[in-house]
C-alpha cells in the first residue's frame, strides 16, 4: 500500500482555520485520497475524498497538489468537537481493494 | 449511511478464556470488517468477512485465534480466543458504503467493544 505521512500533532484556536498535511509522494495515478477522523472513544468517520480535484463537502475541504504528492485537509472554523486523529488514507480507484490502512494520523487539539 | 451497532460495548475477561463479540448492520451489506485498535495505536485490519465463505485474514491474525462468523448480510461476529492481556483492545466492525457508479467511497464504523484482559 501507498504510504502517507502525517504530523504526529497539531494545535488550533478555536474558530479559526486549521490546515492538517499530509505527504503522499509514492501515490499512483489510481490513488483515491480519503480523509477519516475518530474522535475520542468512537470509531473513525469518513471526512472527506478527492482524486485530483480540491473538494468541498459541509465538513472540510480538501486540497490537492497538482502532482498530487501532498494534500492538505482544511477545517474552516475548528471547533471543540474538531479535535479527534485525522488520518490521511490512500485507496486504489476500482477493483476489490475496500481495505482501509491506517497510519498513526495527526492529534488535533483545539483550544477554546 | 449505515448504522452499525457492536455487543459488548465493554468486557473485562480473565486471560485464557473467550470473549464473541456481535457486530449487527441496519442494512444489507456484501463485506465486512474487523479491526484492532490497540492502546494509543492506530488500527490495524484483522480480516475481512464475506457472507458465504470464508473470512479473509491479514497477515499476524490467524482463525484459531480470531474464528469469525458471518450467517447473513446484517451480521457478524468476532471471537477473540484464548485471550491474553496483549488482547486488550479495542475491536471495531466496519462497513463499505457504495458511492456513484459503485465506486467504494466511504467506510462506517461501529462504536467499539473495548476489551481488557486480566
Amino acid at each position: 500500500d501507498a504510504k502517507t505521512t502525517q504530523p504526529n500533532s497539531m494545535e488550533s484556536n478555536e474558530e479559526e482555520p486549521v490546515h492538517l498535511p499530509c505527504n503522499h509522494s509514492t501515490i499512483s495515478g489510481t490513488d483515491y485520497i480519503h480523509w477519516y477522523r475518530q474522535l475520542p472513544s468512537q470509531g473513525p468517520e469518513y471526512v472527506i475524498h478527492g482524486l485530483t480535484s480540491n473538494v468541498n463537502n459541509r465538513m472540510a475541504s480538501l486540497a490537492i497538489a497538482e502532482d498530487r504528492k501532498s494534500s492538505t485537509l482544511i477545517l474552516h472554523r475548528a471547533t471543540l468537537r474538531d479535535a479527534a486523529v485525522y488520518y490521511c488514507i490512500l485507496r486504489p480507484r476500482g477493483g476489490s481493494n475496500y481495505k482501509l490502512t491506517f497510519g498513526k494520523g495527526t492529534l488535533l487539539t483545539v483550544n477554546p | 449511511s449505515a448504522v452499525i451497532s457492536q455487543k459488548p460495548s465493554r468486557d473485562i475477561c480473565q486471560r485464557g478464556t473467550s470473549l464473541t463479540i456481535q457486530c449487527q448492520v441496519d442494512s444489507q451489506v456484501t463485506m465486512m470488517f474487523w479491526y484492532r485498535q490497540q492502546p494509543g495505536q492506530s488500527l490495524t485490519l484483522i480480516a475481512t468477512a464475506n457472507q458465504g465463505s470464508e473470512a479473509t485474514y491479514e497477515s499476524g491474525f490467524v482463525i484459531d485465534k480470531f474464528p469469525i462468523s458471518r450467517p447473513n448480510l446484517t451480521f457478524s461476529t468476532l471471537t477473540v480466543s484464548n485471550m491474553s492481556p496483549e488482547d486488550s483492545s479495542i475491536y471495531l466492525c466496519s462497513v463499505p458504503s457504495p458511492g456513484l457508479a459503485g465506486g467504494i467511497y466511504e467506510q462506517y464504523f461501529g462504536p467499539g467493544t473495548r476489551l481488557t484482559v486480566t
